[in-house]
């Protein structure tokens, strides 16, 4: 079955590291999408990619980085300059044209001990 | 530039009641209007969908209408069930591939 995986689904960072999330997307999507989920709150977004090679900044990109070098995979790194990253990340795709919905991954909860 | 509004919650209900989520928009052109809708601990799954003004869009018992004279796509359930519990966001998108724009979501609580 077509989908997107995020893993993985729990992750536990030390103050002062980087971590990396992974999203991986099978359904021959263009575009894929990073966003933050903080509790009882809505979705923000970090990141978004639309090709191969291209990305850009969404509203809270700071502390964060992505890299797009293929099209299925659109990993983020959650850098030790982001002050507050304990959060829910959220992974999704879609297609450029025509279907417009994004598809989502089951999330990545990232903890700070 | 787009902003979407929706009802605060919790919205607490009895089994087989009725389910109103209101959500307006602001954007300009034509949006497309989504709602998802979020377990615990899950991502988010698409509900359903408008691409144009007047479109219903319907699955699972929910519907929901492009009103673009209101701005609204408000969703409707005429009998809800314990699975129902969840939160819901109301979303749009201006152009294939674009953005999504939510709104900040409304936590859904069906008692039996």
């Amino acid at each position: 079955d077509g989908g997107i995986t995020q893993s993985p689904k729990y992750l536990f960072r030390k103050e002062g590291q980087n971590v990396t999330l992974s999203c991986e997307q099978n359904l021959n999507h263009d575009a894929m999408y990073w966003y933050r989920q903080d509790p009882g709150q809505g979705l923000r977004l970090i990141y978004y990619s639309q090709i191969v090679n291209d990305f850009q900044k969404g509203d809270i990109a700071e502390g964060y980085s992505v890299s797009r070098e293929k099209k299925e995979s659109f990993p983020l790194t959650v850098t030790s300059a982001q002050k507050n990253p304990t959060a829910f990340y959220l992974c999704a795709s879609s297609m450029r044209t025509g279907e417009l919905a994004q598809h989502f991954g089951d999330g990545t909860r990232l903890s700070i001990l | 530039g787009n902003s979407v509004t929706q009802m605060e919650g919790p919205v607490t209900l009895s089994e087989e009641a009725f389910l109103t989520i209101n959500c307006t928009y602001t954007a300009t052109g034509y949006p497309s209007l989504f709602w998802y809708v979020q377990y615990p601990g899950e991502g988010l799954q698409l509900l359903l969908k408008a691409t144009k003004a007047d479109d219903k869009g319907s699955n699972k018992g929910f519907e929901a209408t492009y009103r673009k004279e209101t701005t609204s796509f408000h969703l409707e359930k005429g009998s809800v069930q314990v699975s129902d519990s969840a939160v819901y966001f109301c979303a749009l998108e201006k152009a294939a591939g674009n953005k999504l724009t939510f709104g900040g979501g409304t936590r859904v609580l069906v008692k039996p």
